[in-house]
Parts: C-alpha cells; sequence; structure tokens
C-alpha cells in the first residue's frame, strides 16, 4: 500500500489558471507538509498541519492555498498561475512532538509545468 | 535562524570505493534530530539514515553510516563500498523540535562503472 500518494504526478498548466494537487497518507500521522523543489533542487517547506491545523505557513504568495479536511489529507490550491511555480511539489507526513519515527515520509512529487 | 550546509555540489566516485558527503548545520538547540535523504532520478525522496542528537553513538544503516560531531554541528555521510544504485542527490537535513524540516541544497553523487 502506498504510504503517501499525490495526484496528479504531472500537470501542464497555462499562466493564469487555477489548479489543484491532492495529497493523501494512510500512515496514521498528524502532520502533513507540502514543499516545493525548484529546478536547481532546492527543497524548502511551504506549509504544515498538524491534525488540521495550519502549523508552519512561510513566505508563501497568498495565491496557494494548502486545505486539510481531515489529517489524512492535504490538498493544495493554487490561483492565478504564473511560470515562476513551475515546480516539483511534494507531499509529506510524520508524526508529531518528537514522536517515533522521526523523519517525514514523502510522496512522489508533483511535477507542474506553467506554459 | 536555523542552516544547513552542503559544501559539495557534485561528487564522482567508482564503483566500490568508498565515499564520505559532508554536511555541516547551525543551530541554539540541544534536541534536534538530523536525516540524510536520497533523491534517485525517479526523483522519490528516501530516508537513508537518521540520527538523534541526544545519542552520541554514530548510526549505520549497512553500506551507510555517519559521523555525527554534536560540538562541531558536522553530521557527514559515509557510503561504502558504492553501488551504481546510488547514484542520487544526497540531502541532509535537520528537524527542529517544532517539527520543520530545513534542507541542505544537496549533492549530486554519480558513481561510475
Amino acid at each position: 500500500d502506498t504510504a503517501v500518494s499525490q495526484t496528479p504526478k504531472y500537470l501542464v498548466t497555462q499562466m493564469g489558471n487555477d489548479k489543484s494537487i491532492k495529497c493523501e497518507q494512510n500512515l496514521g500521522h498528524d502532520t502533513m507538509y507540502w514543499y516545493k523543489q525548484d529546478s536547481k533542487k532546492f527543497l524548502k517547506i511551504m506549509f504544515s498541519y498538524n491534525n488540521k491545523e495550519l502549523i508552519i505557513n512561510e513566505t508563501v504568495p497568498n495565491r496557494f492555498s494548502p486545505k486539510s479536511p481531515d489529517k489524512a489529507h492535504l490538498n493544495l490550491h493554487i490561483n492565478s498561475l504564473e511560470l515562476g511555480d513551475s515546480a516539483v511539489y511534494f507531499c509529506a507526513s510524520s508524526p508529531a512532538g518528537g514522536r517515533q519515527p522521526y523523519e517525514q515520509y514523502f510522496g512522489p512529487g508533483t511535477r507542474l509545468t506553467v506554459t | 535562524a536555523q542552516t544547513v550546509t552542503q559544501s559539495q555540489p557534485e561528487m564522482s566516485v567508482q564503483e566500490a570505493e568508498t565515499v564520505t558527503l559532508s554536511c555541516t548545520y547551525d543551530t541554539s538547540e540541544n534536541n534536534y534530530y538530523l536525516f540524510w535523504y536520497k533523491q534517485p532520478p525517479s526523483r522519490q525522496m528516501i530516508l537513508v539514515i537518521r540520527q538523534e542528537a541526544y545519542k552520541q553513538q554514530n548510526a549505520t544503516e549497512n553500506r551507510f553510516s555517519v559521523n555525527f560531531q554534536k560540538a562541531a554541528k558536522s553530521f557527514s555521510l559515509k557510503i561504502s563500498d558504492s553501488q551504481l544504485g546510488d547514484t542520487a542527490m544526497y540531502f541532509c537535513a535537520f528537524r527542529r523540535v517544532d517539527d520543520k524540516i530545513i534542507f541542505g541544497k544537496g549533492t549530486r553523487l554519480h558513481i561510475l562503472p
């Protein structure tokens, strides 16, 4: 069974469109994350949710809005897509509060290409 | 602010050799966790090894081991008997007590046949 899944894996869209990426984890973890990996492979956290509550909100444009309907899901909605949004977006999950295992489990990534 | 520095953007070694990837970090915290992740061309992020800062013993996972020097804030990864399948980007990461993980910029490792 897939632990952290993301859909879609590839997304090609035009500037100005609105798109969503879905993430689900079946590990029973409390905390979920969104990361952006740019063309230079730099991985930067965007958001984290703990049990549906927003915990980390890095300096991300307001066009990006995470939504967590329950603790197993964390979706990322992006409005008015721009060329600079092209990247690979990773979802991840982990137990919270210093509980083992301490590492994050990553989804397969969604490659977003804005044309 | 915490930072994670990987000073080697790219490395190449022959198959079966041993290679060490360096990582240093900066933090004022005393309890934290360190990780090495591997990202092969498939782009999947795979945990290689982890280290709890309160443990003095260096972590080991088969051919992978770390040299954790807490006072020096150094966390290097040693890969023994390297294999072609070890070719990947390797990221050093630091997990803060608020669960935020900070990644280094990565080291691209090529294992040559």
